[in-house]
């Protein structure tokens, strides 16, 4: 089961904040977070491998809530450079290299 | 440490034939994944190979194929080829699975004509 990523996109003035959230209606056992920008391949931003696991790269910062099968990422002070879109992903099963990724959400930041 | 690499990076085809693909991982990863990313259905999980072995398969017909060999470098196959097979192909490599962060490739462009 595919995860849902909301919003579908989002546009942002410099300086603003911004929420992904990633949800699924199975059991989520991690969560993987990757940033793509045009023509380019995604980049792995953080993994959370277990409830209530926050973690923090500069200002984007990610949050896991197992029971609510839920997770947040967070972009703080947005910068030009956070434009792309960002997919969440889940594992397919156990410890593989198997990720269901969301449809992912664009965010785009504005001078 | 050299990353991901994909090669070809670019490939054009005509309905019917046949593609292979190739993927080599960072040095020390044994598992390799293949996704397919279009426009309309976004990243599609298609294979996993760990230690020469498919250990997953997505929802892909037997057209797409893939090995890996004992330096765990990978080829996805694609054979008969179809219009809709046109996509990026991204390979990720990672130490052994899904506890791992995946370092992706940069693709292979496939168009088929």
């Amino acid at each position: 089961q595919q995860p849902v990523q909301s919003p579908q996109a989002v546009i942002l003035r410099e300086g603003e904040d911004a929420v992904i959230n990633c949800s699924s209606s199975k059991a989520l056992y991690s969560v993987h977070w990757y940033r793509q920008k045009h023509g380019e391949a995604p980049v792995f931003l953080m993994i959370l491998l277990k409830g209530g696991e926050q973690k923090g790269h500069e200002k984007i910062s990610a949050s896991f809530n197992e029971k609510k099968q839920q997770s947040s990422l967070y972009l703080t002070a947005s910068q030009l450079s956070y434009s792309g879109t960002y997919f969440c992903g889940s594992p397919g099963s156990g410890n593989t290299g198997k990720l269901i990724f969301g449809q992912g959400t664009t965010l785009q930041v504005k001078p | 440490k050299a990353g991901v690499t994909q090669t070809p990076r670019y490939l054009i085809k005509t309905r019917g034939q046949q593609v292979t693909l190739s993927c080599s991982p960072i040095s020390g990863h044994r598992s390799v994944s293949w996704y397919q990313q279009t426009p309309g259905q976004g990243l599609q999980f298609l294979f996993e190979y760990f230690s020469e072995t498919q250990r997953n398969k997505g929802n892909f017909p037997g057209r797409f194929s893939g090995r890996q060999f004992s330096n765990s470098r990978s080829e996805m196959n694609v054979s008969t080829l179809e219009l809709g097979d046109s996509a990026l192909y991204l390979c990720a490599s990672s130490l052994d699975g899904t506890s791992n962060e995946q370092f992706f490739g940069p693709g292979t462009r496939l168009t088929v004509l």
